[in-house]
């Protein structure tokens, strides 16, 4: 079955760090890009960042909230994606959602709170 | 960075009516390099459109995408039950990808 999974969310204190996890079942998922999307409670979608595959350079871009902030990786051996979050906000909480092509994880919530 | 305004931001409606949901663009996305979702409560988004009119996988052929430059449009022919959802629009033209605020669908 092809499927998303994310893992890693939770309550952290701001200015702490956190890693999501994204696990790609069912396709080769080193052929692709991965895209992070965020939502906060109640609004609407943002875009966090995505990478490239290995193929095409295996860089990454960010949206102008999280750059210099949040960093993404990824191991296509295990294929697994990363969000390494650093400095966090109040602002990031949020679900965090990772996508490749037009597949969709569940998402995994993440609380920033003090 | 291009950003996308949608409108409008509630569209109330019955069943069986048609549905023209807008997205407009500060700068022309070129190669139409526009994306739609649908949004439920709770659940992740779904590709709806790609490409500013290609339908994703398994999309019903009453949704289509249409536009082009800095003006896209989402309409769904005959609205049914399960239509009734948030929208966005998303553009994927320059490294910097960014999606539209959304457009609420409701049940009139």
């Amino acid at each position: 079955d092809v499927q998303l999974v994310e893992s890693g969310g939770g309550l952290v204190q701001p200015g702490r760090s956190l890693r999501l996890s994204c696990a790609a079942f069912g396709f080769p998922s080193g052929d692709y890009a991965v895209t992070w999307v965020r939502q906060a409670p109640g609004k609407g979608l943002e875009w966090v960042g995505y990478i490239r595959s290995e193929a095409k350079g295996g860089t990454a871009e960010y949206g102008a909230p999280v750059k210099d902030r949040f960093s993404i990786s990824r191991d296509d051996s295990k294929s697994v994606a990363y969000l390494h979050m650093s400095s966090l906000k109040i602002e990031d909480t949020g679900v965090y959602y990772c996508s490749i092509e037009e597949i969709w994880g569940q998402g995994t919530k993440v609380t920033v709170s003090s | 960075e291009i950003v996308l305004t949608q409108f409008p931001a509630t569209l109330s409606l019955s069943p069986g009516e048609r549905a023209t949901l807008s997205c407009r663009a500060t700068q022309s996305v070129s190669d139409n390099y526009i994306a739609w979702y649908q949004q439920k409560p709770g659940q992740s988004p779904r590709l709806l459109i790609y490409g500013a009119s290609s339908r994703a996988t398994g999309i019903p052929d009453r949704f289509s995408g249409s536009g082009s430059g800095t003006d896209f449009t989402l309409t769904v022919s005959r609205l049914e039950p399960e239509d009734f959802a948030m929208y966005y629009c998303q553009q994927y033209d320059r490294s910097q990808i960014t999606f539209g605020q959304g457009t609420r669908l409701d049940i009139k």
